[in-house]
C-alpha cells in the first residue's frame, strides 16, 4: 500500500504569495491531520479531519491557513497570504478509524518563505 | 491543553550504550505513540502503547497510565538509532486531538 504522498517536496514564495500544499492520505484511512513543525515550536497542529468533516482547524492559524478536504484521497493546505514566519515543515498524516491506530506521516514539504 | 514533556532534551552515547527516554503528560491519554524523526526526515511512528509494556526489536517502550509516563528504552544503540524520539498522546472519542512532545535528540557516537 502507498503511504502518505505530500506534494511538492520543497517550495519557495515570495512574501504575500498564494501556495497551495497537497496530500493524499493513505489510501481507507479517515483520519488526516495536518501539522506544522519548526525548530522553536515543535509540532503544532493546523487542522485535523474526520471523515472529510473538519474537527479542529487549529485556532491561532484560521486567519491565512485553510485546510480542505473535497475527497477522501485528496487534501491541500492553502496559506494566503504567506509570511517569511510560516518558513516550516508542513507534514500530512492520516489514521484509520480510531483514537487507537496508529499515525502514518507523509514525508513533509519544507516552505522557505522570502 | 495537553502538555506532554519528554526528558532529556538531548543525549549523546556510545554506540553499544543504553537509552532510557521519558515522556509525561498532563491528560488521560487513550493513545500514545513513540515515533522516529531522521534528520531532515519524516516522523515513523515506533511504537503504540497506551498502557503496559511493549517490546518490538531492541525497543521496550513501559506506560503507566495511571501515572501519566512513559519511557522509551534502547537496548545496546548504534550510530543509526541517532536522530529525534518525540513521544505523542491522544485523547477522547469521536474526534481526538494528538499532541507531540518537544522530542529527545538522541546522538549515537561510534
Amino acid at each position: 500500500d502507498a503511504g502518505v504522498t505530500q506534494t511538492p517536496r520543497h517550495e519557495v514564495a515570495e512574501k504575500g504569495q498564494t501556495i497551495i500544499l497537497k496530500c493524499e492520505p493513505v489510501s481507507g484511512h479517515n483520519d488526516l491531520f495536518w501539522y506544522r513543525q519548526t525548530k522553536i515550536q515543535g509540532l503544532e497542529l493546523l487542522s485535523y479531519f474526520r471523515s472529510k468533516s473538519l474537527m479542529e482547524d487549529g485556532g491561532a492559524f484560521k486567519d491565512r491557513f485553510k485546510a480542505e478536504m473535497l475527497n477522501s484521497s485528496f487534501s491541500t493546505l492553502k496559506i494566503q497570504p504567506t509570511e517569511p514566519k510560516d518558513s516550516a515543515v508542513y507534514l500530512c498524516a492520516s489514521s484509520s478509524l480510531g483514537v487507537q491506530n496508529t499515525l502514518y506521516f507523509g514525508a513533509g514539504t519544507r516552505l522557505s518563505v522570502l | 491543553g495537553q502538555q506532554v514533556q519528554q526528558s532529556p532534551a538531548s543525549l549523546v552515547l556510545q554506540e553499544g550504550e543504553n537509552a532510557e527516554l521519558q515522556c509525561n503528560f498532563s491528560s488521560t491519554a487513550t493513545q500514545l505513540q513513540w515515533f522516529y524523526q531522521s534528520p531532515g526526515g519524516s516522523l515513523v511512528s515506533l511504537l503504540s502503547n497506551p498502557s503496559g509494556t511493549k517490546h518490538t526489536g531492541r525497543l521496550t517502550s513501559t506506560t503507566v497510565t495511571k501515572e501519566r509516563r512513559s519511557s522509551l528504552h534502547i537496548s545496546s544503540s548504534q550510530t543509526t538509532d541517532s536522530g529525534t524520539y518525540l513521544c505523542a498522546i491522544a485523547t477522547g472519542t469521536g474526534g481526538y486531538k494528538v499532541v507531540f512532545g518537544s522530542g529527545t535528540r538522541l546522538l549515537v557516537s561510534p
